[in-house]
């Protein structure tokens, strides 16, 4: 059973770009959560979404940042327009089904560096 | 919302020794405390839980102890070995399918 998976690894993008993060969740997963770690900081939640909804967002940034878990493939984090201080560790996690086990699985991450 | 306090920020160990991480949390209906250890550079692993409806949990050198009353949780590591220097994080939620609020994380440095 392959982890929790996210691609690129590292991602380097110049001021005004955009920036695409990838997480294909655990098989069997069906809730995704996103998270961010700036460095030698804390993870902070972002955003959680099941298939084609989005359940909390409660920790996106207003601008510039979207997410999206469509019906097929793998999760989305979208942030558009970067800044330097975009730059950081860009970790999802996955678990199984609301109402059971609450036990989130982290992927390797993306770290995000924005020249 | 919930707010996770951990403390020390930095311990430093000796091999052998044990080592003590505690956290606080701010919201009463939060009901699921999860510790994980990360590596440089890797993702963070989950060494253990603990849920609401119990006090205490041992997973061989490793125990997680629990106080609702008090709202505050501990991570214990005993006879600990070099090999458990990393960064450990705890966290708290509510409930199944809610997102993790997590503390800022301990270095812990052990030496031989």
């Amino acid at each position: 059973n392959a982890g929790v998976m996210q691609n690129p690894r590292h991602l380097v993008r110049r001021r005004g770009q955009e920036a695409r993060l990838r997480c294909s969740p655990m098989k069997g997963h069906s809730h995704v959560y996103w998270y961010r770690q700036l460095p030698e900081e804390g993870l902070k939640f972002m955003v959680y979404l099941q298939k084609e909804n989005i359940i909390d967002e409660s920790g996106m940034p207003k601008e510039r940042f979207s997410a999206e878990f469509p019906k097929e493939g793998p999760s989305i984090l979208r942030i558009q327009q970067v800044v330097r201080g975009d730059s950081a560790a860009y970790f999802c996690a996955s678990s199984p089904l609301a109402g059971g086990d609450n036990e989130q699985f982290f992927g390797p991450g993306t770290r995000l560096t924005v020249l | 919302g919930e707010n996770v306090e951990q403390h020390p920020s930095t311990l430093s160990v000796q091999e052998g020794d044990s080592a003590v991480i505690k956290c606080t949390y701010s919201d009463s209906a939060s009901n699921y405390f999860p510790w994980y250890k990360q590596e440089l550079g890797k993702r963070p692993q989950l060494i253990i839980d603990i849920r609401s409806n119990v006090g205490e949990k041992k997973d061989q050198r490793i125990a997680v102890t629990l106080n609702k009353t008090a709202k505050h949780f501990s991570l214990h590591i005993t006879e600990t070995q070099p090999e458990d220097s990393a960064v450990y994080f705890c966290a708290a939620s509510r409930q199944a399918g809610t997102a993790l609020i997590f503390g800022k994380g301990t270095t812990l440095s052990v030496s031989s």
